[in-house]
């Protein structure tokens, strides 16, 4: 049973240019979660997709975009990046209605110069 | 809102000793409580959750925790760890149990030999 995939694993990207991150959820769940996590610092939620609508965004700005498809895989794009924007983000999915937690992927770590 | 406060940002502790890693939080609401797990370079491992019901918890590895209401605590204890156990732990809390979670900054344990 394949967990929580997510592409690619690292990435260095220059100041201003845009970035797209890939997320596919464990199978069976519907819900996918994004969070940047700083190096040192506790994961911040960034926003959640259900049935391809962005359902909660946490308090990041409109440059964090995301999208999820049909299949339920999703994706966070950042615009204009930013050297603060360097960090590790995490995808997580869950099954609507469920109460058993999210499961997280290994993340991707991305490094603004 | 919601906030996490894990008290001490490093345990460092022999094997096979004791181990406690203190988490408070605040919410004017009631929250669900989630302990995670993060070793070098991976995602986020759910140890154990609290949703509601005993408020002793089991988790995986050995681990369990405690929900005090009325302290706003939800620590992690384990009674003989490993060097195995040694990881980045974060303490979550979320207002539904699928919803975005709130993390606080971490408590690293470090296992000696």
């Amino acid at each position: 049973d394949a967990g929580v995939t997510q592409s690619p694993t690292h990435l260095i990207k220059t100041r201003g240019q845009q970035v797209t991150l890939r997320c596919s959820p464990k199978s069976g769940h519907d819900t996918v979660s994004w969070y940047q996590q700083a190096l040192g610092q506790g994961p911040q939620f960034i926003f959640q997709y259900y049935e391809e609508e962005e359902r909660q965004r946490g308090n990041f700005p409109d440059r964090f975009s995301g999208h999820q498809f049909p299949n339920y895989s999703s994706e966070l794009n950042v615009n204009a990046l930013l050297l603060g924007d360097s960090a590790l983000y995490l995808c997580a999915s869950s099954l609507a209605g469920q109460n058993y937690g999210y499961t997280f992927g290994s993340g991707t770590r991305l490094t603004v110069v | 809102a919601q906030s996490v406060t894990q008290l001490d940002s490093q345990v460092p502790v022999f094997e096979e000793a004791p181990v406690e890693l203190r988490c408070n939080y605040s919410s004017s609401v009631s929250v669900y409580l989630f302990w995670y797990v993060q070793y070098p370079n991976q995602g986020l491992q759910l140890l154990l959750k609290y949703l509601s019901g005993s408020t002793l918890v089991k988790g995986i590895n050995g681990f369990e925790a405690e929900f005090n209401k009325s302290q706003t605590s939800f620590h992690l204890r384990k009674p003989s760890v490993h060097i195995s156990d040694t990881a980045e732990y974060f303490c979550a809390v979320s207002v539904t149990a699928a919803g975005k979670l709130i993390f606080g900054q971490g408590t690293t344990l470090q296992v000696k030999p």
